[in-house]
Formats: structure tokens, sequence, C-alpha cells
């Protein structure tokens, strides 16, 4: 398995909350992503990096924004956790064109 | 194929069976096919990927087939064993603007009987 780790795994919140999620590699991939998975929905992106402190926007960014301050750490933070945000989060590392390994996600419910 | 509302296709075989799940894309720009599994509670597992200058790849015990005419990805799985349980979906790079972004499809939930 890629070395991919994320933290929490299970996490309960209230409405209004910050939430901040970790994604930690071992690969020294360039590239890292957030998505979500929800019933009906696939998995969206959310935000991705393509390298040290440069990120972009996905299809679902509302309400979510990132952080990458290292190579190997992609932080995903909900300002203020509504329960339209309860899901399960996932984050994928890449090298670039090519195959994405994902971590074991993080299971958010917002109360 | 894909899912419509929240219900997954799904597809039913008995162990030992080959299974084949199929996949529509939708951007003829697609450079780059992948195939994941899911198994419950679990993060997508890459299976196997094809570029668009193939027609068909092999894995251990699993084949995929692209058709550019029709923009129809299958994958098939032989000899299927109960591990074999899990939701399968399909992923394009060429529909979100740029080709080190996926689109991932709603997935197959494949159950084999044993």
């Amino acid at each position: 398995d890629a070395g991919i780790t994320q933290s929490p795994r299970h996490k309960v919140t209230e409405t209004g909350t910050p939430v901040t999620l970790r994604c930690h590699q071992t690969e020294n991939h360039r590239y890292m992503y957030w998505y979500r998975q929800d019933p009906g929905h696939g998995l969206r992106l959310i935000h991705y990096s393509y390298g040290v402190k440069d990120t972009d926007k996905g299809e679902v960014s509302d309400g979510y924004s990132v952080s990458r301050s290292k190579t190997e750490d992609f932080l995903l933070t909900l300002e203020s956790a509504t329960s339209s945000q309860t899901s399960v989060y996932f984050c994928a590392i890449s090298e670039g064109a090519a195959r994405q390994y994902f971590g074991p996600g993080t299971r958010l419910t917002v109360l | 194929g894909e899912s419509v509302g929240l219900h997954l296709p799904t597809l039913s075989v008995q162990e030992g069976d080959n299974s084949i799940i199929n996949c529509a894309y939708s951007n003829s720009a697609s450079d780059y096919f992948i195939w994941y599994k899911q198994e419950s509670g679990k993060g997508p597992q890459f299976i196997i990927d094809i570029r668009s200058n193939m027609d068909k790849r092999q894995g251990q015990r699993v084949t995929v087939l692209l058709n550019k005419t029709v923009k129809h990805l299958s994958l098939q799985i032989a000899a299927t064993q109960p591990g074999d349980s899990a939701v399968y979906f399909c992923a394009e790079n060429g529909s979100g603007g740029s080709n080190y972004k996926l689109t991932f499809g709603k997935g197959t939930l494949l159950t084999v009987n044993p």
C-alpha cells in the first residue's frame, strides 16, 4: 500500500465548528488531492495541490480550504462545518498524469 | 455502467465465473483511464490502468478493454472469487481540464456468490 495516512479516521462535530483533516504521505509524490464520497455522487474533487504552497479548487470547493506547507502534508479545513459536509473524505497522491493512490478515509459527521 | 440516483448498478456472479463491468466515459480528449476497487469501509484501491494508445491491457486475472469509438471501457475479472466482492469504478483524466485530475464514475457493486 502507498504510504498515505489520514487523521482522524472518524470525527463527530457540531454545526458551526471548524474542522481540520490531515493527510500525510511518505512517497514524496508531487500531487495531493482531497475528495469527498457520498452515495449517488461517487468521488468528487474538493481541492488539489501540485506542489508546496500550490493549490487549486476542484468541483466542490465551497466551504473548504486547504494548505500544503510541506511536501508530505496536505490539510483540509472546514471553516464552519455544516450538515451537508457530513461525508467520507479521501486523500490521494500521484506523481502526475498517472494513477492516484488513496488513503483509508476519514468519516466526518456534522450534527 | 454508471449509477442512477442513489443506487449503484449491481452485478451478481457465481464464484469461478468471469465478470465484466462496464463504464461509459464522456470526454473524447481523455487519454488515460483507470479502474479502482473499493471494499466496504476502505479507500479505493488501484486495479489496472490503460492509455488511449492501447485497446487492451492485462493484469493478474484482470483485463481492461478500451473502445474509443464508442467511448466505452470494460473491466474483465477472470475466475471471480468472493474476495472480489466490492464496488468497482472507472476514472478518466480528460474531463477536468487537466491531465493530472481524474473524473470518477459512480461505480458498480459486484457481489460474488459462493
